[in-house]
């Protein structure tokens, strides 16, 4: 099993460009996420989806949208991209949540992401 | 923000030795979890803890929470250099699986 894999693992992008980063898991997971982590910020949630067809917010989703393509991909767009936007996204993915019951995480490698 | 803080911010010490770190939040919780991450790694899972157990151990690592006073601690015992990592605590919200992570213990352990 390869977990839970992202590309590209490095991008550099000029302000108000756009791109895609993908995440995909082979673990037959429900539960999908994207984080951002920034320098003394710990990480912080973008978006998630519970299931596939489904989509909400997390923390910080401005300047962000998302994709579940279907229940293993799960995929960031940045519309018009912002220095502000530097910085290292996670992708992760968990079981289904029942009930209080929760679930670890399992994360991708990540993606450094260069706004210039 | 029910986001959790770590602390120390970052902790070296020597090989053999234990390390503890703490995590403090601010809202009433259902679990927490401790995460390590290698430097230009994404995170693992070490452990869950729920809201209504006060210790749990896995191997070298204990964990306890404190419901009472909102914080959790992450010991570490006879340390290697191998354990050389940063370690977040991540409280759940309540909602779905989503939790909050906390900035992190950057610990080094020097052979």
């Amino acid at each position: 099993n390869a977990g839970v894999t992202q590309t590209p693992k490095f991008q550099v992008l000029k302000t108000g460009q756009s791109m895609t980063l993908q995440c995909a898991q082979d673990m037959n997971h429900n539960s999908m996420y994207w984080y951002r982590q920034d320098p003394g910020m710990g990480l912080r949630l973008i978006y998630y989806s519970a299931s596939e067809g489904t989509t909400d917010k997390g923390e910080v989703p401005n300047g962000y949208n998302v994709s579940r393509l279907n229940k293993r991909e799960f995929s960031l767009r940045l519309e018009s991209a912002a220095p502000s936007q530097t910085s290292v996204y996670f992708c992760a993915s968990s079981e289904d949540v029942g009930g209080l019951r929760s679930y670890e995480q399992y994360f991708g490698p990540g993606t450094r992401l260069t706004v210039t | 923000s029910q986001q959790g803080e770590e602390d120390p911010q970052a902790l070296s010490i020597q090989e053999g030795e234990n390390a503890t770190m703490n995590c403090s939040y601010k809202t009433s919780i259902n679990n927490l979890q401790w995460y390590r991450q290698n430097s230009g790694r994404g995170l693992v899972h070490l452990i869950l803890i729920r809201s209504n157990e006060r210790e749990k151990h896995s191997g070298r690592l204990r964990v306890t929470l404190d419901t009472s006073k909102k914080s959790s601690s992450l010991l570490i015992t006879a340390s290697r250099a191998a354990d050389t990592a940063s370690y977040f605590c991540a409280t759940d919200v309540g909602i779905g699986n989503q939790f909050y992570f906390g900035t992190g213990t950057s610990l080094t352990v020097i052979p």
